[in-house]
């Protein structure tokens, strides 16, 4: 059984890009969450999706976007890049609305914006 | 606001020596706390949750947590530390079930442990 996938796995983009994510969850999960983790800290949340409706938002600038699909996969898309937003950006998924469940997280995506 | 600290930025032990990596937590609520590790350039992985129940949880990889409601606590142990153990270690908080809230995961600042051989 496939865990959680996210791709690209690596990226490099340019200041003022616009840049899309790609998360897969593990098969029957209908919730996935997106956090983004900054060197040296923990990971923030930024986004929680349930049955493709957004159920949450953490303290992001609206540069942050995302969307799920009929398939529960999700995108997540960040316009005009800053430096700032280099990070490891983490998927996870859980069986209902992670009610009392834990959260499976996928690889990451590391994106450095140059 | 919910909150998650882990006091400490590195934890060194020697292999076979008992292992603690300390976790408190500021919450409203009956708190949904969970350890997650992370291996360089690796996606964090669940090593245990406590939702209710028995405050020693066990987990993966001999992994086990002690929930203290008094001293609002919830710290990683393991017995016997192993070299392959040396990651990097995050306590996490869930928001408690309610009205509008999402399920969002609270992560402490992570914890480096090092186990030297």
């Amino acid at each position: 059984d496939a865990g959680v996938t996210q791709s690209p796995t690596h990226l490099i983009k340019t200041r003022g890009q616009h840049v899309t994510l790609r998360c897969s969850p593990i098969s029957g999960h209908k919730s996935v969450s997106w956090y983004q983790q900054v060197l040296g800290q923990g990971p923030q949340f930024i986004f929680q999706y349930y049955e493709k409706e957004e159920r949450g938002r953490g303290n992001f600038p609206d540069r942050f976007s995302a969307r799920q699909f009929p398939n529960y996969s999700s995108e997540l898309n960040v316009n005009a890049l800053l430096l700032g937003d280099s990070a490891l950006y983490l998927c996870a998924s859980s069986g209902t609305g992670g009610e009392s469940h834990g959260y499976t997280f996928g690889s990451g995506t590391r994106l450095t914006v140059v | 606001a919910q909150s998650v600290a882990q006091p400490e930025d590195q934890v060194n032990v020697a292999e076979g020596n008992p292992l603690t990596v300390k976790c408190t937590y500021s919450v409203s609520g009956n708190p949904y706390l969970f350890w997650y590790v992370q291996y360089p350039n690796r996606g964090l992985q669940f090593l245990l949750k406590y939702i209710t129940g028995d405050n020693l949880v066990k987990g993966s990889y001999g992994f086990e947590a002690e929930f203290n409601k008094s001293q609002t606590s919830f710290h990683l142990k393991k017995p016997s530390a192993l070299v392959s153990d040396s990651a990097l270690y995050f306590c996490a908080v869930r928001d408690s079930l309610g009205s509008g809230n999402t399920g969002k995961l609270i992560f402490g600042q992570g914890t480096t442990l090092q186990v030297k051989p």
